[in-house]
């Protein structure tokens, strides 16, 4: 059972413009929200996270959006480098109930910018 | 500064072999982790620790056993290798406050 889910396993946006990726989650106890980024043969790093009492947070070109009635969040890139090309996962934690002891992650989504 | 730093970096096993990975961090964090990656299932955890002397279960234990003597350490060990373990695995740690993870480089297993 999925928890977290990235439907799509891949997006191309050209260079400059504004890259979406989204997540949807199923469990109501998740809280807070991470978004992590990973470039092949190296760990993920952590790009932005959320607290469920936001419904937005910004971080430079990095926006999260938050929409607890659909249990969904996204992630906009403005305006997308080649330097975002990577891998972008998704990951959520119940810090009420479990004390954010566990992250749970999507599938990912391989983001490539094209110039 | 070295942060997480997994040994060995790349392994490659026969059926039946056992292996220990080992994890060390550098940054005094409280929470440690082994994930696992496999493509199109996202990273999925397979044991934690919330301190010193302490393990957990995460969502796929079986075939793996944990163990964190030491604060700075935490070690994963496969005893009886199967081609269903071949993976990139993930040592991560975090303070004991919620924030984010700071994940090693990654360990590529292949068991033949």
């Amino acid at each position: 059972d999925q928890q977290v889910k990235q439907n799509s396993p891949s997006l191309s946006v050209q260079e400059g413009r504004i890259s979406i990726l989204n997540c949807d989650y199923t469990n109501s106890m998740f809280d807070y929200f991470l978004w992590y980024k990973k470039y092949p043969a190296e760990g993920p790093t952590f790009l932005i996270s959320i607290s469920s009492i936001k419904d937005k947070n910004e971080d430079g070109r990095f926006t999260v959006f938050l929409n607890k009635s659909a249990k969904h969040l996204s992630l906009h890139i403005v305006p997308s480098q080649p330097g975002d090309s990577a891998v972008y996962f998704c990951a959520a934690s119940a810090r009420r109930i479990q004390g954010a002891q566990k992250l749970v992650f999507g599938q990912g989504t391989r983001l490539t910018i094209n110039p | 500064n070295a942060g997480v730093t997994q040994t060995p970096k790349f392994r490659v096993l026969k059926t039946g072999q056992s292996m220990t990975l080992l994890c060390a961090q550098d940054m005094n964090h409280e929470y440690m982790y082994w994930y696992r990656q496999d493509p199109g299932m996202g990273l999925r955890l397979i044991h934690y620790s919330v301190g010193e002397g302490t393990t957990a279960k995460g969502e796929v234990p079986d075939g793996y056993n944990v163990s964190r003597l030491k604060k700075q350490n935490f070690l994963l060990g496969l005893e009886s290798a199967a081609p269903s373990q071949t993976s990139v695995y993930f040592c991560a740690s975090r303070t004991g406050s919620p924030g984010e993870l700071f994940f090693g480089e990654g360990s590529r297993l292949t068991v033949l």
